[in-house]
């Protein structure tokens, strides 16, 4: 079955650091992934979508790659601030009904 | 843009009753619209695309009898918690695609607890 995994269940770094999130996917090629932020107790946010055909997005301080060899992408945020933290999660669209399948999330937690 | 809202944000009830959970798209219209749910430190799971004027659709292992889902206008859909008991208490989330938009648009969720 189709499977999308976050390996980092949390990230801890330095404010004005890089932080690097991944994600993994399994049996299944899909167009496009998506990120999205979810803070407690919140709905989930959507951020970036990039396609299959684009190796990399961006939005001010975020970017996303996107390598369809190893099956991964990978969420940057550069200079990075306490507002930052929140848990990440990335999706793509699959399953039977073509639905939005989440991976866990990582939560990332930026330190002053 | 593409605002979603859900109503209550949190809602406490006895065990045997049933809640209803609104989701309205304020700013634009949603044919489809889905219901997730989240546990603790777990990722969202689709409980059920909300098709507006038509049945829904459930994920296999939910119950539609218990989880009573109508879509009938392209701005609101609901969920009933039907007998709820207290494992049933959960976050519940709805969302829906904005046509022209990337992504999928996610209310602020409902802290449904069951005592």
């Amino acid at each position: 079955s189709q499977k999308i995994e976050q390996n980092s269940e949390a990230l801890n770094i330095q404010e004005g650091k890089t932080a690097t999130l991944t994600c993994n996917y399994t049996n299944y090629s899909p167009a496009y992934l998506q990120w999205y932020r979810q803070d407690p107790g919140r709905g989930p946010v959507f951020l970036l979508l990039i396609r299959e055909n684009e190796k990399e997005k961006r939005k001010e301080r975020l970017k996303v790659t996107f390598d369809t060899t190893l099956k991964q992408s990978l969420f940057h945020i550069t200079a990075s601030q306490p507002a930052d933290s929140a848990t990440y999660l990335c999706a793509f669209y699959g399953g039977s009904q073509g639905n939005l399948i989440f991976g866990k999330g990582t939560k990332l937690s930026v330190k002053p | 843009g593409a605002v979603v809202s859900q109503h209550p944000s949190r809602v406490i009830c006895k065990s045997g009753t049933s809640v209803k959970i609104e989701c309205r798209s304020l700013d634009f219209q949603a044919t489809t619209m889905f219901w997730y749910r989240q546990f603790p430190k777990q990722s969202l799971m689709l409980m059920a695309t909300s098709n507006e004027g038509s049945k829904a659709t459930y994920e296999q292992g939910v119950e539609k009898d218990k989880f009573l889902i109508n879509h009938a206008s392209l701005t609101l859909s609901t969920l009933t918690v039907t007998s709820a008991h207290p494992e049933d208490s959960s976050f519940y989330i709805c969302s829906a695609r904005d046509v022209g938009r990337p992504g999928q648009y996610f209310g602020p969720g409902t802290r449904l607890t069951v005592t």
